[in-house]
């Protein structure tokens, strides 16, 4: 079936950048997403990926897709205390457009 | 200001009630999902609406019911069938004509077991 897989949990000083890694099962799924979610808060679109991309860079984030290995990244440049948060990737099932969610990684940025 | 709104933030529960959590969209889109989170997992869906007076159960829909009879409402209902209700819940929405479809979320209701 479909899955999604994340670590739990990244600690980072501030000004260092954050590599946060996610593994799908889905070959066939046509984006890939991460999401944002504050204390308390819903969760923030930050950026997708169409699975015929490779790369896709959007400011101090970005995003690489590796399909071969169902692998996906996320890396924020210069992170700071305001990117504290969880992240979840998720991937765009074919039954339903449902979406499929990791557990999360929460980043802790560290001044 | 264009959004998704969830109400109340907070709720309680006591044994055997049904409550109902209220989730409203102005971005006129087609689609909305309601999602369960607990601590230290991912989401999981209850239940998803493509279009008006037509939904579809998720991997939890036991122990929740939802209706959708207007496009910019999509209440959930927790039942006393729902033995461990305690979560953080999210509804989101979606346009269906839009080849992403990405998910908008509001900002969710906590419930609380008293």
């Amino acid at each position: 079936g479909e899955d999604v897989e994340q670590s739990l949990f990244l600690s980072v000083r501030e000004g260092d950048s954050s590599v946060i890694n996610c593994t799908y099962t889905d070959s066939s799924s046509t984006y890939l997403y991460w999401y944002k979610q504050e204390p308390g808060a819903g969760l923030q679109l930050l950026t997708y990926i169409f699975s015929n991309m490779d790369m896709k860079q959007d400011q101090r984030l970005t995003v690489l897709l590796n399909k071969k290995d169902k692998h996906l990244s996320l890396r924020i440049a210069d992170t700071q205390t305001g990117d504290s948060a969880i992240y979840f990737c998720a991937e765009k099932s074919n039954q339903g457009g449902k979406l499929i969610f990791g557990q999360g990684t929460e980043l802790s940025v560290k001044p | 200001d264009g959004g998704i709104t969830q109400s109340p933030k907070y709720l309680f529960r006591k044994e055997g009630q049904n409550v109902t959590l209220s989730c409203e969209q102005n971005l006129n889109h087609d689609a909305m999902y309601w999602y369960r989170q607990d601590p230290g997992q991912g989401l999981r869906l209850i239940y998803y609406s493509q279009i008006v007076n037509d939904f579809q159960k998720g991997d939890i829909a036991e122990g929740y019911s939802v209706s959708r009879e207007k496009k910019e409402s999509f209440p959930l209902t927790v039942t006393s069938a729902q033995k461990n209700p305690t979560a953080f819940y999210l509804c989101a929405s979606s346009l269906r004509e839009d080849w992403i479809e990405t998910q908008y979320f509001g900002p969710g209701t906590r419930l609380l077991v008293l």
